[in-house]
């Protein structure tokens, strides 16, 4: 499973740290992603790493401004997110790839709220 | 705008079926994968690849490509079925992914 945390209230030009803890899989081999949600609103693609976690894939509203890293040794995927717009406010998940950009196991979520 | 495009409703009798589309540049040469979304749960993949549906989800879920349009094909819907659907593929430029804008279907 995954679990997300690091979620919260943070203000327009701050700085948030978002977690997803693996268990129950290799991961040290498995691509992952974060992939966000506003509220009533679709689903967003924002970053994609490797297993291997030399460099990310990002989506362009957040190049930049947002770094995808993960540590193998404690199963676990970060996404940083420096210069918060309010338009970053949503429900944040991560993903397993499956491989060729099937996403086979998903988190419960991480809600982030940026005020203005 | 998305770089894959999906029709934002549809609706289907139960019992019959429903083809559910997303078209991009992209998908031309790579397969989308579906996703199904229910109220207040985390998406859950229901199709995949060539012609791949993951364990558990039922069969009569389905789905084609042709040109720069993939497909998800539902036989028989089911109440239980009335959800959002997104598909999902590799970008056109660069290193890029992309989530269609999702569809929302009713089953009457």
């Amino acid at each position: 499973q995954l679990l997300e945390s690091g979620g919260g209230l943070v203000q327009r030009g701050g700085f948030l740290r978002l977690t997803c803890v693996a268990s129950g899989f290799t991961f040290e081999t498995d691509e992952m992603n974060w992939v966000r949600q506003a509220p009533g609103r679709g689903l967003e693609w924002i970053s994609y790493i490797r297993g291997g976690g030399s460099h990310g894939w990002y989506a362009d509203s957040v190049m930049g401004r947002f770094t995808i890293s993960r540590d193998n040794a404690r199963k676990s995927l970060y996404l940083d997110m420096n210069n918060l717009r309010p338009e970053d406010s949503g429900l944040y998940y991560c993903a397993r790839d499956g491989g060729s950009y099937q996403l086979d196991l998903w988190g419960q979520g991480t809600l982030v709220t940026v005020s203005s | 705008s998305s770089e894959l495009t999906q029709d934002p409703a549809v609706s289907v009798a139960l019992g019959q079926t429903v083809r559910m589309s997303c078209r991009g540049d992209s998908l031309r040469t790579h397969f989308a994968s579906w996703y199904q979304q229910k109220p207040g749960q985390a998406p859950s993949l229901v199709f995949y690849g060539e012609n791949r549906r993951p364990s558990g989800v039922p069969d009569r879920f389905s789905g084609s490509r042709s040109g720069d349009t993939a497909v998800l094909t539902l036989s028989g819907a089911q109440a239980e079925d009335e959800a959002d659907y997104y598909c999902f593929a590799r970008g056109t430029v660069g290193n890029h992914l992309a989530f269609g804008g999702g569809t929302k279907l009713t089953v009457l």
